[in-house]
């Protein structure tokens, strides 16, 4: 089976920093994602790491080490329209990605 | 262009009434997925396709929850004698299965309340 863990929620102030982090046990490994959520909305694609490392992409930022089973999602900058939930989601051995239940982030002014 | 989108968005339902739960996928591709998300939860699997071949259903909770992708590309999944447990967003998802990344695009989810 697969358990994937993060913090329920976390707060940060509007310019700041804050990295949300993702913990994993599983059956082979094909990938590790992170989702964005706003409330009553579809989750959207934020990054893909497969590799141990880091991959950057504008103001959000993704960490892989497969060694520790373990990855962050790393927000720069951050603004009030980065108030959601954060979904971290791997996929294993049978390539169906298996999803944490999320961070919800709140951002205030 | 377009992007993965659902039908109905709401829907409710009076315990033991059947629903029936549409997807219509990015044109071209080949994976369909199926998930449930309760309030407060990450999304759940339930399903999966690969063109019209459902190759898992290890995540449909019983046997009231049927799924279909008969031509493969629209999807329905169908509830029967809901039940008040079954109250949910049910989220599709596509990718194209297209190099390694093969990103998941969802739809808006249909929010199901069974009363």
């Amino acid at each position: 089976g697969q358990n994937i863990d993060q913090p329920t929620e976390m707060t940060a102030t509007e310019g700041a920093i804050v990295q949300i982090n993702c913990t994993y046990q599983t059956s082979g490994f094909n990938g590790l994602f992170w989702y964005q959520q706003h409330a009553g909305e579809a989750p959207t694609f934020l990054s893909y790491n497969v590799l141990d490392g880091l991959e950057e992409k504008g103001r959000f930022s993704s960490f892989l080490s497969r060694s520790k089973g373990y990855s962050y999602l790393l927000l720069k900058e951050l603004q009030m329209k980065d108030s959601a939930s954060y979904l971290c989601a791997v996929r294993g051995g049978s390539y169906i990605p298996t999803f944490g239940r999320g961070t919800s982030l709140i951002v205030h002014p | 262009g377009a992007g993965v989108s659902q039908s109905p968005r709401y829907k409710v339902a009076k315990r033991g009434q059947d629903v029936a739960l549409r997807c219509d996928p990015i044109s071209g591709h080949v994976s369909l997925f199926w998930y449930q998300q309760a309030l407060g939860q990450g999304p759940e699997f339930l399903t999966y396709f690969q063109n019209e071949a459902q190759l898992d259903k290890s995540g449909l909770p019983s046997d009231r929850f049927f799924a279909e992708r008969p031509e493969g590309s629209v999807s329905t999944l169908k509830i029967q004698r809901t039940q008040q447990e079954d109250s949910a967003v049910y989220l599709c998802a596509s990718s194209s299965d297209r190099g390694q990344q093969e990103t998941q695009y969802f739809g808006p989810g249909t929010r199901l309340l069974v009363l």
